[in-house]
């Protein structure tokens, strides 16, 4: 079974832009959590997108935002990007039926804001 | 300026001893536990988890042990190898009501040395 993808991978771009990054679960797996990685934050949840509606959310501003679509696919955006949104970008699918569903994660969004 | 990164907490270990990693958690009401391990430019992959009706919990080459009266959560590694070397998370969710918010660990970088 294939794993969770992300695509693009590397993505540069410049302060005030926007991005749009995209995630791909594993087959059958109805959630989909994105979160933020940084060498000074480290780990942090930013949403939770479940049978395409938001489940949960984290502490990040509105610029943040996030849909899910009909096949579990999803998407993340972030409008006016400022340099410190420039971070590892993690997606991780799960079942979605129980918290303790096992959450895997894709190989993350590494976005480069300058 | 130059962002200031988390001090990851690092522990060398001889290929063939074992390790032990630990975790600290701060809220005596999360219900579950989990172990990612994150190697280089890669996602965190899921080891091990466990619910709070549990003290204990293995897996091949790993222990899981949870004390909530100090709440403590450790990692045990057997025989540690070379592919182990990794940054190792525990991650808890809070969220006894369903959904996926997984609060992470600072992390801890785990060496083996040949």
């Amino acid at each position: 079974k294939a794993g969770v993808t992300q695509t693009p991978r590397y993505l540069i771009k410049t302060r005030g832009q926007q991005v749009t990054l995209s995630c791909s679960p594993i087959s059958g797996h109805r959630s989909v959590s994105w979160y933020q990685q940084t060498p000074g934050q480290g780990l942090q949840f930013l949403f939770e997108y479940f049978s395409e509606t938001q489940r949960n959310k984290g502490n990040f501003p509105g610029r943040f935002s996030g849909r899910q679509f009909s096949n579990s696919r999803s998407e993340m955006n972030v409008s006016t990007l400022e340099l410190g949104d420039s971070a590892l970008y993690l997606c991780a699918s799960s079942l979605g039926g129980s918290m303790t569903d096992t959450q895997y994660f894709g190989p993350g969004t590494r976005l480069t804001v300058l | 300026g130059e962002s200031v990164g988390l001090h990851l907490p690092t522990l060398s270990v001889q290929e063939g001893d074992n390790s032990i990693i630990n975790c600290a958690y701060s809220n005596s009401a999360s219900d579950y536990f989990i172990w990612y391990k994150q190697e280089s430019g890669k996602g965190p992959q899921f080891i091990i988890d466990i619910r709070s009706n549990m003290d204990k919990r293995q897996g091949q080459r790993v222990t899981v042990l949870l004390n909530k009266t100090v709440k403590h959560l450790s990692l045990q590694i057997a025989a540690t190898q070379p592919g182990d070397s990794a940054v190792y998370f525990c991650a808890e969710n809070r969220l006894p009501g369903g959904g996926n918010k997984l609060t992470f660990g600072t992390g801890t970088q785990l060496k083996v040395e040949l």
